[in-house]
């Protein structure tokens, strides 16, 4: 069984421009969730999404920050404009069970994000 | 000050040595997660527990609750458990709470 796949794996792109990241969890898992760690920081939370609805988006910097999950299925998360800020490693995770009911969580291999 | 501290931030054995990890945290928690993340690699989930002691392999998770602690063990280490390892909590909610890692290298 595939597990949870992140595309890109890196992305450079210019402050101004706009990326988009994708996150494919696993297969009927109804609970996605992204994260992202800057450099030298601790993995911060941005949003969980349990099928296409939002259930908690509070982590989510700024309005530059879009995420969607049409269908329930595969999640995108845009940065438009992209800031130097912005650079990261982007974290997606899928579960089966929600984290509030301490599901087993499974990690993707991130997608690294450098503005320049 | 983080709501999870992990000590130490960097760690170097020599192969065979044995290893601890240890996470104390200042919520309350529903459960706690040891994960491992390789260099280049992604996020694997070891344990979560949520009381009492876990084991796999020569690893070893441990959380007293009363203290906010938890401790990661490696038994018998070998390079190739060179990674950084998180721990992460549950306070009650969907959302994770991080510490900075722990790097380690394991030389041979």
């Amino acid at each position: 069984e595939a597990g949870v796949t992140q595309f890109p794996s890196h992305s450079v792109i210019e402050k101004g421009q706009t990326v988009t990241l994708r996150c494919d969890p696993i297969s009927g898992h109804d609970n996605l969730y992204w994260y992202r760690r800057v450099m030298g920081k601790e993995i911060k939370f941005l949003l969980h999404f349990v099928k296409e609805s939002k259930q908690d988006e509070s982590g989510m910097p700024n309005n530059r920050f879009l995420a969607e999950r049409t269908g329930g299925t595969y999640s995108t998360l845009k940065v438009q404009p992209a800031e130097l800020e912005d650079s990261g490693v982007y974290f997606c995770a899928s579960s089966q069970v929600r984290q509030v009911n301490t599901g087993e969580l499974f990690f993707g291999e991130g997608s690294r994000l450098t503005v320049l | 000050k983080n709501e999870v501290e992990q000590s130490p931030q960097n760690l170097t054995a020599q192969e065979g040595e044995f290893i601890t990890i240890n996470c104390s945290y200042s919520v309350g928690i529903s459960a706690l997660h040891w994960l491992q993340q390789h260099p280049g690699g992604g996020i694997v989930s070891l344990f979560m527990l949520s009381s009492g002691k876990k084991k796999h392999g020569r690893l070893i998770a441990t959380i007293n609750i009363q203290e906010k602690h938890s401790s990661l063990h490696i038994t018998a280490s070998h390079p190739r458990d060179s990674a950084v390892y998180i721990c992460a909590v549950n306070a009650g909610t969907d959302k994770l709470i991080f510490g900075t890692g722990t790097r380690l290298q394991v030389f041979p």
